[in-house]
C-alpha cells in the first residue's frame, strides 16, 4: 500500500532562516504530488503540485519554492522564512482512483 | 477556476442526533467530490467520497449526496458520537489521468456533546 513520510514533524525557526521539508512516497510509481499548507485553525491551501520529475506547479505566489528530484521525493525549500510562513505543511499523493492522502505533516512556527 | 463553499462554519450537535454540512461548487467539470476528517493536531483522513455518476453513497453512519445539477453536495452522519467531534472539509476535483487538483471547503468544526 502506499505511505508518506514526512519530516521533520515540527520545527522552531527565526524569521529569515532557510527552509527544508521532505516527502517521501513508498508504493506506488509516478504519483501526482502535493503541497499543501494550512494555518491555524483555517482551510487547507494548496502550495504546489508535480506531476513528474521537474515538473512543478505553483498555485499561489510566495516566498517558498517546491523542488521534485526524484520520483518519489517531493521538497518545499524557502531562502528566508516569514512570520506568515507558520502553519500545519501537508504532503499529499493522488492514488490510483484518484483520492488524495495526506502525510503526517510538518508544523512550522516562525519566530 | 474551481470555487467550493461549506456551511456552517461550526456545528453542535447533541450525542444521538444527525449532522448535515453542505457544500456547493462552481466548475460543472468537476466530478469527484471527497470528504475528509480531521482531528486536532493530525492530517486530514478521508472517510468517503463521491463521482458524479452516483446520487448518493452511504458507509455505515456516513453518508454522502450530490445534485450535479444544483452544484451541491451534503455529508450526513447519523447516530453521531463524541468520536465524530472533528474538522470536516469537503472538496471537489475534477478526475484526470495526471494533474488532478482538489479544491477544498474551509471546514466545518463539529463538536458533538456527551
Amino acid at each position: 500500500s502506499q505511505t508518506i513520510h514526512q519530516w521533520p514533524a515540527t520545527l522552531v525557526q527565526p524569521v529569515g532562516s532557510p527552509l527544508s521539508l521532505e516527502c517521501t512516497v513508498e508504493g506506488t510509481s509516478n504519483p501526482n504530488l502535493y503541497w499543501y499548507r494550512q494555518a491555524a485553525g483555517r482551510g487547507l491551501q494548496l502550495l504546489f503540485y508535480s506531476v513528474g520529475i521537474g515538473q512543478i506547479s505553483s498555485e499561489v505566489p510566495q516566498n517558498l519554492s517546491a523542488s521534485r528530484p526524484q520520483d518519489r521525493q517531493f521538497i518545499l525549500s524557502s531562502k528566508k522564512l516569514l512570520l506568515s510562513d507558520s502553519g500545519f505543511y501537508l504532503c499529499a499523493l493522488a492514488g490510483a482512483r484518484g483520492e488524495l492522502f495526506f502525510g503526517e505533516g510538518s508544523r512550522l512556527t516562525v519566530l | 477556476g474551481e470555487n467550493v463553499e461549506q456551511h456552517p462554519s461550526t456545528l453542535s450537535v447533541q450525542e444521538g442526533d444527525s449532522a448535515v454540512i453542505k457544500c456547493t461548487y462552481s466548475d460543472s467539470a468537476s466530478n469527484y467530490f471527497p470528504w475528509y476528517k480531521q482531528e486536532l493536531g493530525k492530517r486530514p483522513q478521508l472517510i468517503i467520497d463521491i463521482r458524479s455518476n452516483v446520487g448518493e453513497k452511504k458507509d455505515q453512519r456516513i453518508a454522502v449526496t450530490l445534485n450535479k445539477t444544483a452544484k451541491h453536495f451534503s455529508l450526513h452522519i447519523t447516530e453521531t458520537q463524541p468520536e465524530d467531534s472533528a474538522v470536516y472539509f469537503c472538496a471537489a476535483s475534477t478526475l484526470r489521468v495526471r494533474g488532478n487538483q482538489f479544491y477544498f471547503g474551509t471546514g466545518t468544526s463539529l463538536t458533538v456533546i456527551p
